[in-house]
């Protein structure tokens, strides 16, 4: 299996603009995870995914955040609009089940709003 | 509030010497603890787990010990490999929740 992939590898967006995440995670995997990481707060969770539905938000920072998973194969992560303090690493990552497994992670999207 | 915390940034250590990387947390619904390896410009990727029915895991050079009551859950890497200098992350989680990350721990091994 390739793994989890993620596109774009790199963004460079300007303020205000519409930015859009995306991510394969590994066939069979039941559950979905986004994580930003920056130097401040390290890895954190934006959103958790399980069959498809999301199980916990809590960790979106704000309504310009939003995430979908249309079906099993594919998920988005969109910023609208684009903050410079947005900057960050993006990570997905998914897993089979959520609790009492590891979960594998995508080389991750690195972000930049100027 | 963090639930995981890794409260050294930082951790130098010479080659062939013993590597412990610290890792608290505060949430008693933990039951299962990982830890992650990351080099620059890649994803995380699994090293060690451990249940919270076990108070040690061993693999190869990496064991990772609990202590429930303490909260408390270190990893140890011996003996060190300038291959093993990296960002070492302590995760946690709960039945059917999602992984919880500590703030990581840059790990420096000099030959």
């Amino acid at each position: 299996d390739a793994g989890v992939i993620q596109s774009p590898r790199h963004e460079v967006t300007e303020m205000g603009q519409e930015v859009t995440l995306r991510c394969k995670p590994i066939s069979g995997h039941n559950s979905l995870f986004w994580y930003r990481q920056t130097m401040m707060r390290g890895l954190e969770l934006l959103i958790y995914f399980n069959n498809n539905v999301p199980i916990d938000d809590s960790g979106m920072p704000e309504d310009r955040f939003s995430a979908k998973m249309p079906n099993a194969s594919f998920s988005t992560l969109k910023i609208q609009p684009s903050e410079p303090r947005d900057s960050a690493v993006y990570f997905c990552a998914s897993s089979l089940g959520a609790g009492f497994t590891e979960a594998f992670f995508g080389q991750g999207t690195r972000l930049t709003v100027v | 509030d963090q639930q995981v915390k890794q409260n050294s940034p930082s951790l130098s250590v010479q080659e062939g010497r013993i590597s412990i990387l610290n890792c608290d947390y505060t949430n008693s619904m933990f039951d299962y603890f990982l830890w992650y390896k990351k080099y620059p410009a890649e994803g995380p990727t699994f090293l060690i787990s451990i249940s919270s029915i076990k108070d040690k895991n061993e693999d190869g050079r990496f064991t990772v010990f609990l202590n429930k009551s303490a909260k408390h859950l270190s990893l140890h890497i011996v003996p060190s490999q300038p291959g093993d200098s990296a960002v070492y992350f302590c995760a946690a989680s709960a039945a059917g929740t999602a992984l919880i990350f500590g703030k990581g721990t840059t790990l420096s091994v000099s030959s």
